[in-house]
This record gives C-alpha cells, sequence and structure tokens, in this order.
C-alpha cells in the first residue's frame, strides 16, 4: 500500500521560498499523476499543481502559475513543490495526492501547513 | 473551470437515520468522473466513492453513491457517530481537479 509524508511546510514572511516534499512509500506507481492539494480554512479544497508519471505534463492553478513549479524524482520516490513569491494567501495545508488505478485522488497525505505572514 | 456546487453546507443527522448531499457540476462528468471524500476531524480527506458509485476498499456499504451528467448523490443510508465529518465531491474529468464547497454533517 502506497503512503505519502509531506516534510517542508514551516513559517515564511511574504515574498520568501519554501520547498515542499513528498515521498512515496511503497513505490511510485508507474502512469500514475501526481498532485499538490491545498485546504484553507475559508477556501476549502484547491487543487494546486499535478504532474505526470514522465513530467510530460504539468500544470498549474491560476493562483499559483508563474510562482509554484513541480516536479518528481521517481528513483528516489519523491515528488516536490518549490514555492517562490509567497503570499499570505498561500497560507494553507498541503496535501500531496496521487491518482490510483481505480481513479483520481486515491491516496493523500497527512498534509504540511505553510504560513505565510510578517 | 468545472464548478461543482454542494447542497447542503449543514446537514444535522439523527443517528440511525439517512443523510443525501447533493453535488450539481457546471459541465457534464459523464458517468464516470465524480468522486466523494470524507474528512474527519484532524485527518486527511479520505476517498469513499470513486467513479461516482463506486466504493473505495473499507468503506462501509451504508455509503452509496449515484447521478450521471451533471447531478450526484452521496447516500449514507444509516447515520453512525463515525460518520461526523466533510464531505466533498471532487471532479476528475480534467486538471484542474476541482472541489465542492464541502457539507458538514453533524450528529442532532
Amino acid at each position: 500500500e502506497v503512503q505519502l509524508v509531506e516534510s517542508g511546510g514551516g513559517l515564511v514572511q511574504p515574498g520568501m521560498s519554501l520547498r515542499l516534499c513528498c515521498a512515496v512509500f511503497g513505490g511510485m506507481s508507474r502512469d500514475r499523476a501526481m498532485h499538490w492539494v491545498r485546504q484553507t480554512a475559508g477556501k476549502g479544497l484547491e487543487w494546486v499543481s499535478g504532474i505526470y508519471w514522465d513530467s510530460s505534463r504539468i500544470g498549474y492553478a491560476d493562483s499559483v502559475r508563474g510562482r509554484f513549479t513541480t516536479s518528481r524524482d521517481n528513483a528516489k520516490n519523491s515528488l516536490y513543490l518549490q514555492m517562490d513569491s509567497l503570499r499570505p494567501e498561500d497560507t494553507a495545508i498541503y496535501y500531496c495526492v496521487e491518482d490510483g488505478s481505480s481513479g483520481e485522488a486515491d491516496v493523500w497525505g497527512q498534509g504540511t501547513t505553510v504560513t505565510v505572514s510578517s | 473551470d468545472v464548478v461543482l456546487t454542494q447542497s447542503p453546507l449543514s446537514l444535522p443527522v439523527t443517528l440511525g437515520q439517512p443523510a443525501s448531499i447533493s453535488c450539481r457540476s457546471s459541465h457534464s462528468l459523464g458517468n464516470t468522473y465524480l468522486n466523494w471524500f470524507q474528512q474527519r476531524p484532524g485527518q486527511s480527506p479520505r476517498r469513499l466513492i470513486y467513479k461516482v458509485s463506486n466504493r473505495d476498499s473499507g468503506v462501509p456499504d451504508r455509503f452509496s453513491g449515484s447521478g450521471s451528467g451533471t447531478d450526484f448523490t452521496l447516500n449514507i443510508s444509516r447515520v453512525e457517530a463515525e460518520d461526523v465529518a466533510l464531505y466533498y465531491c471532487m471532479q476528475g474529468a480534467d486538471w484542474p481537479y476541482t472541489f465542492g464547497q464541502g457539507t458538514s454533517l453533524e450528529i442532532k
């Protein structure tokens, strides 16, 4: 069974950067996309970014495009989210999510909290 | 982007009674790309139903999903105390995946 463990969250000032990591235990599944989804108290769940198994497709929400960069290293069973030019509205719990053979958003990590505040 | 509208947003239910949550989509999702999630307090979301009506492993059979096109429903046949949670629908037809606003189920 696949387990996802996020790390890298923390408190940063506006304009600063953070890099989130998602470690995949149980092996990265071939042909499965992975995603970052965030949750805020006021706006519920929001898809942030997605990446295909072979990185041939990478997508971003309009709210983060140009500031966030998603990448993956299949040899290291890891997914990354580089977050630059952070804003207070990026404050959220960030979840790593994997699509499964049965469909979308099958497996979720426990989340890592990002707080952007001066 | 596909907009999902859930109702009701708050759902008080008596133990042992049925509950129903609606999810309406701004675009047709056929009978494939609609999923339901449960998020208990302090936990990550957990997928309950995939492809409209398929229960994930370990999900009690009191949970069921139905619908097609733009109208979908999550039903709980007999609510138990452990069902207190937020429930979200999500469309996975294409990126960006989008979610409903969430429905908070509470016990009366």
